[in-house]
């Protein structure tokens, strides 16, 4: 089991330009979720899908952010127009999403640094 | 609104000393889950406390829900335990887990 697989593990875009981060949750995990993590803001939740449909988006900032799930083994998520301030690592994360008290485990993340 | 509060915000220790690191919540949850992190590292779960008292290895973890409070203990510190410990807690039926700000745990020979 190789964990929640995160790609690339650093990116470096300029200040304008898109961003793709792609996620491949534990396979068998039906919940997907992607976590934003700076210094200032600590970790923050994004957005999440159950069995690839998005059930809440409540943290992800309404203009050029974007997560898809096309399909059970992996997960994107896209930055239009990126600015200096979406410089973060993003973690994706998966669980069984058995209800209450199932446990959630993390990729190591994709350090994003706009310049 | 910062939802989970933790302290301290740094610990430095001698090896071999114990820790305790306090984690509080603003609403009522019914999951609480530790992590720890090393600079640059993955999130590791370390304990998952929905409540009363779990312990794995040297770590130790009491949740009183009723309080909105819940505490890790760390016994007989290593160097390698030196990271950051966070506290998260689920907000809803589902496990979106929001986050504390994290204890910084320094142990020095």
């Amino acid at each position: 089991n190789a964990g929640v697989i995160q790609t690339p593990r650093h990116k470096v875009t300029g200040k304008g330009q898109e961003a793709t981060l792609w996620c491949e949750p534990i396979s068998g995990h039906s919940a997907v979720f992607w976590y934003r993590q700076t210094i200032v803001q600590g970790l923050e939740f994004l957005t999440y899908f159950r069995n690839q449909a998005p059930i809440d988006d409540s943290g992800m900032p309404k203009e050029r952010f974007s997560a898809q799930m096309p399909n059970q083994s992996h997960s994107t998520l896209k930055i239009q127009s990126t600015q200096p301030q979406d410089s973060a690592v993003y973690l994706c994360a998966s669980s069984l999403d058995l209800g209450e008290n199932t446990e959630v485990f993390f990729g190591k993340g994709t350090r994003l640094t706009v310049v | 609104e910062q939802q989970v509060q933790q302290s301290p915000a740094s610990l430095v220790l001698q090896e071999a000393e114990n820790a305790e690191l306090q984690c509080s919540f603003s609403i009522f949850t019914n999951q609480v889950q530790w992590f720890y992190q090393r600079p640059g590292g993955r999130l590791v779960s370390l304990l998952y406390n929905p409540s009363g008292t779990k312990q794995s290895g040297r770590l130790t973890s009491t949740t009183v829900i009723k309080e909105r409070r819940s505490s890790l203990h760390i016994s007989s510190s290593q160097i390698t335990d030196s990271g950051t410990y966070l506290c998260a807690m689920e907000r809803s039926n589902y496990n979106v887990l929001y986050f504390g700000s994290g204890t910084k745990l320094t142990v020095e020979p």
